[in-house]
């Protein structure tokens, strides 16, 4: 089945330092899945940061990117320069066919940004 | 508006009891949908509802968990009876009708089994 892999648990940069959480999906479908990050800030519910839903294509939000790359199978989030709010658990998800509707998350990366 | 609500916040249960999730999802939307989440798993998808009509289940769920939806404001997650590895947070998400992707989640539902 359709699943997505997220390989760091937990990652900690110190605040202006780059970051990139790294993302890995499988899909089963021959169509290329939908692509999205997914963020949970301390005491919030989890909210869509960004999605992407065309190979090859680039979103970004709140200063955060990630391009979809079906070459490598890969949909990385990065920043250039994080901020203590920045703090929080990102998840990676996918859809795909035959049910574009249904989200499948990855186990979730939780950053930690210090000061 | 309003968001997804969620109750209770926090549930402590012994083994072999049984213990409703309670689900609002924000007005109008027609999506709904429970996760499990773990620290290991991540999110697990357990149930999928879209106007009331229970679209998929996680099939590895299906023993002795039961989500329903009374009506298009209220949903619950049944789980019956309880056993100690079903401790998780657990999520409720809704979503618009033909908005792939954006769902709304509640804050979640922790459970802990002794």
């Amino acid at each position: 089945g359709d699943s997505v892999t997220q390989t760091e648990g937990q990652v900690t940069v110190s605040e202006s330092k780059s970051l990139i959480i790294n993302c890995t999906y499988s899909a089963t479908s021959i169509a290329y899945p939908n692509l999205f990050w997914y963020v949970r800030y301390p005491g919030e519910g989890l909210q869509l940061l960004l999605k992407v839903i065309t190979a090859g294509q680039k979103g970004s939000s709140r200063g955060f990117e990630a391009t979809y790359n079906k070459e490598t199978t890969s949909f990385h989030l990065q920043k250039a320069s994080v901020q203590e709010s920045d703090s929080a658990v990102y998840y990676c998800a996918l859809s795909d066919m035959p049910n574009y509707n249904v989200l499948y998350f990855g186990s979730g990366t939780k950053l930690t940004v210090e000061p | 508006d309003a968001g997804v609500t969620q109750t209770p916040r926090h549930e402590v249960a012994e083994k072999g009891q049984t213990i409703i999730l309670k689900c609002e999802p924000v007005s109008g939307h027609n999506d709904l949908f429970w996760y499990r989440q773990t620290k290991i798993q991540g999110l697990e998808l357990l149930s999928y509802f879209r106007s009331k009509s229970l679209m998929e289940d996680g099939g590895a769920f299906k023993d002795r968990f039961k989500a329903e939806m009374l009506n298009s404001s209220f949903s619950t997650l049944k789980i019956q009876p309880t056993e100690p590895k079903d401790s998780a947070v657990y999520l409720c998400a809704s979503r618009a009708w033909g908005n792939t992707g954006q769902l709304y989640f509640g804050e979640g539902s922790k459970l802990t089994v002794l």
